[in-house]
Parts: C-alpha cells; sequence; structure tokens
C-alpha cells in the first residue's frame, strides 16, 4: 500500500532565510514523486518531478528536492524564501495513473 | 491555450439536489480526473478516465458519476447531494497514462451542501 506523510502541517519561515518541507512516504513500487503548490483559490501547479533520473531535482522558483530512497524521504528545499511563496504544498505518489497518492499538505507562511 | 476549465466556481447545494460539475480540456489529453479537497487530507481521486468511453473509480467515487463521451469533457454528476460532499473539487487531465505524467488541474469548484 501506498501512503505519503508530510511531517509538518504548517510551517513558518522569514523571509530570506531557508525552507524546509519534508515528506515521507510508502510504496512496494518504485515510485514518482512530486510537488505541487496550491496558492490560495488557485489551482494546483506543478513545483518539480521525480522519476528515477537524478536524486536531486530542480524546480521552478528556486525550489529543490532529495530523493533519499534509505530513508523513504522527499524534502523540499529552498534556500532563502519570498514573500510569493506563502502557499499550500503537496507531496504526491504515483505508480500508475490510477494510484495516486496526494499528502495531507503543509501550508508554508513567510514573515516579513 | 485555456488548460483545464471548470465550471461553476462556487456553487450552494440544498441536501438532496442534483447537479453537474463541469470539466473541459483543450490539451488532447487522453487521462482525466476528479480529486475532491478537504482540509488536512490532501486531494483524494473520486473518478478518471483513460479516454473517451472509459471510466474508472477512484478512492472516493460513493455518490458520484462520471461519463466521457469526447476527449475535452469529463462532467462529474451529484446524483442527490448531501453535506458530506461540501468540498473543493479539482478537475486533472494529462497527456498520457505514463506514471510520470504530470497532472494539469482547472482552478477548482467550491461546492457548499446544506
Amino acid at each position: 500500500a501506498q501512503s505519503v506523510t508530510q511531517l509538518d502541517s504548517h510551517v513558518s519561515v522569514s523571509e530570506g532565510t531557508p525552507v524546509l518541507l519534508r515528506c515521507n512516504y510508502s510504496s512496494s513500487y518504485s515510485p514518482s514523486l512530486f510537488w505541487y503548490v496550491q496558492h490560495p483559490n488557485k489551482g494546483l501547479q506543478l513545483l518539480l518531478k521525480y522519476t528515477s533520473a537524478a536524486t536531486l531535482v530542480k524546480g521552478i522558483n528556486g525550489f529543490e528536492a532529495e530523493f533519499k530512497k534509505s530513508e523513504t524521504s522527499f524534502h523540499l528545499t529552498k534556500p532563502s524564501a519570498h514573500m510569493s511563496d506563502a502557499a499550500e504544498y503537496f507531496c504526491v505518489v504515483k505508480t500508475s495513473y490510477d494510484k495516486v497518492i496526494f499528502g495531507p499538505g503543509t501550508s508554508l507562511s513567510v514573515i516579513p | 491555450n485555456a488548460g483545464v476549465t471548470q465550471t461553476p466556481k462556487f456553487q450552494v447545494l440544498k441536501t438532496g439536489q442534483s447537479m453537474t460539475l463541469q470539466c473541459a480540456q483543450d490539451m488532447n489529453h487522453e487521462y482525466m480526473s476528479w480529486y475532491r479537497q478537504d482540509p488536512g487530507m490532501g486531494l483524494r481521486l473520486i473518478h478518471y478516465s483513460v479516454g473517451a468511453g472509459i471510466t474508472d473509480q477512484g478512492e472516493v467515487p460513493n455518490g458520484y458519476n462520471v461519463s466521457r463521451s469526447t476527449t475535452e469533457d469529463f462532467p462529474l454528476r451529484l446524483l442527490s447531494a448531501a453535506p458530506s460532499q461540501t468540498s473543493v473539487y479539482f478537475c486533472a487531465s494529462t497527456l498520457g497514462v505514463g506514471f510520470n505524467e504530470k497532472l494539469f488541474f482547472g482552478s477548482g469548484t467550491q461546492l457548499s451542501v446544506l
């Protein structure tokens, strides 16, 4: 069975400081892993995806994520937070077109 | 290029009423799906389709029907609305059915059932 755990329901950082959003997953198969972002009252937008190529994945807006198989983790990072990064972030595990599991989400606040 | 278009953006229903949420995509995507988003639960798959004339159930299908008569359209029907169906609904599509395909999302429909 697949599952996704996002370890923090809410993260608050100051503008210009690093961001770390944590994601752990469980899957019987080698999954594809995604991070999506949802700004208030908007649909979801893809930040980045891992598909068994490089373990360090670069995404849009300066975000990165590192796949660590031994830790079953796919944490999202950004060196310096911007006010526009305030949003809800979802970690997603996918093993087929009908097996798509979303994490519960992490709400990121950025303090000026 | 409009992408994935959902209508309406907001809807209020009374218990027992029926309605259809519309979803259309203009990218010639094979795969379309419906999700509901509830606080603290992420998104959960309701129904999906891998092509015209083909639909299947996701994780939470009860109380919802779908059909796919064309590649472009994938409406979601609530037959008899219940308060438990109060949620935000998202339609999504992918070009193919490979498991590393990214999802393109509509902007959502906020539904309240009184």
